[in-house]
């Protein structure tokens, strides 16, 4: 199947620092991206949505300013979290969806992010 | 109230059990998908449902878009079937997805 690689898989950096994670499609061309956080025992909460060459859609309480999202081609997503608080620390998680609206969704590994 | 439910919340099993988890969602929708998450945290993609039953090994998936409700069934459970399943529907407008709160499963040998 299709593979979506997430990088990198965990992080630790100090309050007030910035952190980029990675999302890439490997085989195969993602016309949207989607970034999920997950806390402890929860279900997947979806931050925003991206399609290649457009900007991101942010989803209510979500702070575009904060959670940075580029998506430059149809191969890579970028999620950077801005001036990092320990409130940021949580599960991030990526989605590609090879045709909108219908098409199936490949997960990546997912990154965890401590802020101290 | 959530736009897609779950239940139940939490099902402990023995081995070799029948399982069904069952999705109830209230928007429309283009697709039904179900999410399996191990407890590393990775997510697979096990099924994507539009109409009908789809079928994967000892997993089988059904939706009823009159009824607005989909059930996800494990024949011959195992312990590596433990894991969080999560339902989610997608939107043709706006592609949103709207996801479950999960159903934490465990298989007891």
């Amino acid at each position: 199947g299709a593979v979506v690689s997430q990088h990198p898989s965990w992080v630790i950096c100090k309050s007030g620092t910035s952190v980029k994670i990675e999302c890439r499609s490997l085989d195969f061309q993602a016309t949207t991206m989607f970034w999920y956080r997950q806390f402890p025992k929860q279900s997947l909460m979806l931050m925003a949505t991206s399609n290649e060459g457009s900007k991101a859609t942010y989803e209510q309480g979500v702070e575009k300013d904060k959670f940075l999202i580029n998506h430059a081609s149809l191969t890579l997503s970028t999620l950077t979290v801005t001036s990092a608080h320990p409130e940021d620390s949580s599960f991030y998680i990526c989605s590609a969806q090879m045709l909108q609206f219908t098409g199936e969704l490949f997960f990546g590994e997912g990154s965890r992010l401590t802020v101290l | 109230k959530n736009e897609v439910e779950q239940s139940p919340q939490n099902l402990t099993a023995q081995e070799g059990e029948f399982i069904t988890i069952n999705c109830s969602y209230s928007v429309g929708i283009s697709a039904l998908h179900w999410l399996q998450q191990h407890p590393g945290g990775g997510i697979v993609s096990l099924f994507m449902l539009s109409s009908g039953k789809k079928k994967h090994g000892r997993l089988i998936a059904t939706i009823n878009i009159q009824e607005k409700h989909s059930s996800l069934h494990i024949t011959a459970s195992h312990p590596r079937d433990s894991a969080v399943y999560i339902c989610a529907g997608g939107t043709r407008i706006g592609n949103q997805f709207y996801f479950g709160t999960g159903t934490s499963l465990t298989v007891i040998p």
